[in-house]
């Protein structure tokens, strides 16, 4: 497509519940980015892949968050027991390569998905 | 990645020229200077990256300090569609470090 595509754009569920987030990058981008933004805040670094593997996943806050990239392409963000401080919207975002002189890359984010726990 | 600062809000007019400024003193030689925009209910979007020459293209202008510590994004003629949280980040040239979003400035422009 056109753009970063994130689904779904909203979801709302229950504290303790299981919860997956999609991202489909742009094709061709070989890195992908998460972010999560709570209200008023600047979006906050989770985690990036450069093709298949994490290549950094640090901003994981702590093991209930988990995120695959299987084939290079389209990655899922999993939350496991969901806490109402996982509310915040989350962001997707791609871009070429990174590493080897890419620090002038663009990164190209989706709307995002709105996480909501009840 | 070095720090910025960045004032919280700023106040335009619209079709007035915005100047947006952000301080960065402890730039280092490899880092690139980007500023990415998000407009309410969307994610950020690239506006403008430069390393140590003046830019221009079709959304802005980055000025950059003579001695990098700082710079400053120009719109040119500021529209309501500008309104939104200008964000002010560096990175490094290797590109392996991700970008380090702060609070950026919000700006509101006014008819």
């Amino acid at each position: 497509g056109a753009g970063v595509s994130q689904t779904p754009s909203n979801k709302v569920t229950e504290k303790g519940k299981y919860v997956e987030l999609r991202c489909d990058p742009i094709s061709g981008h070989t890195a992908l980015y998460w972010y999560r933004q709570s209200l008023g805040q600047g979006p906050e670094f989770l985690i990036y892949f450069q093709g298949t593997g994490a290549a950094d996943d640090s901003g994981l806050p702590n093991d209930r968050f988990f995120a695959v990239r299987p084939e290079g392409s389209v990655s899922t963000l999993k939350i496991q027991r969901t806490e109402r401080g996982d509310s915040a919207v989350y962001l997707c975002a791609s871009s070429f390569r990174t590493g080897s002189s890419s620090g002038a890359n663009v990164l190209t984010f989706g709307a995002g998905s709105r996480l909501t726990v009840l | 990645d070095a720090k910025t600062t960045q004032p919280n809000s700023m106040e335009s007019n619209e079709e007035e020229p915005v100047h947006l400024p952000c301080n960065h003193s402890t730039i280092s030689g490899t880092d690139y200077i980007h500023w990415y925009r998000q407009l309410p209910s969307q994610g950020p979007e690239y506006v403008i990256h430069g390393l140590t020459s003046n830019v221009n293209n079709r959304m802005a202008s980055l000025a950059i300090a003579e001695d990098r510590k700082s710079s400053t994004l120009i719109l040119h003629r500021a529209t309501l569609r500008d309104a939104a949280v200008y964000y002010c980040i560096l990175r490094d040239r290797s590109g392996y470090s991700t970008l380090t979003f702060g609070k950026g400035t919000m700006l509101l422009v006014s008819p």
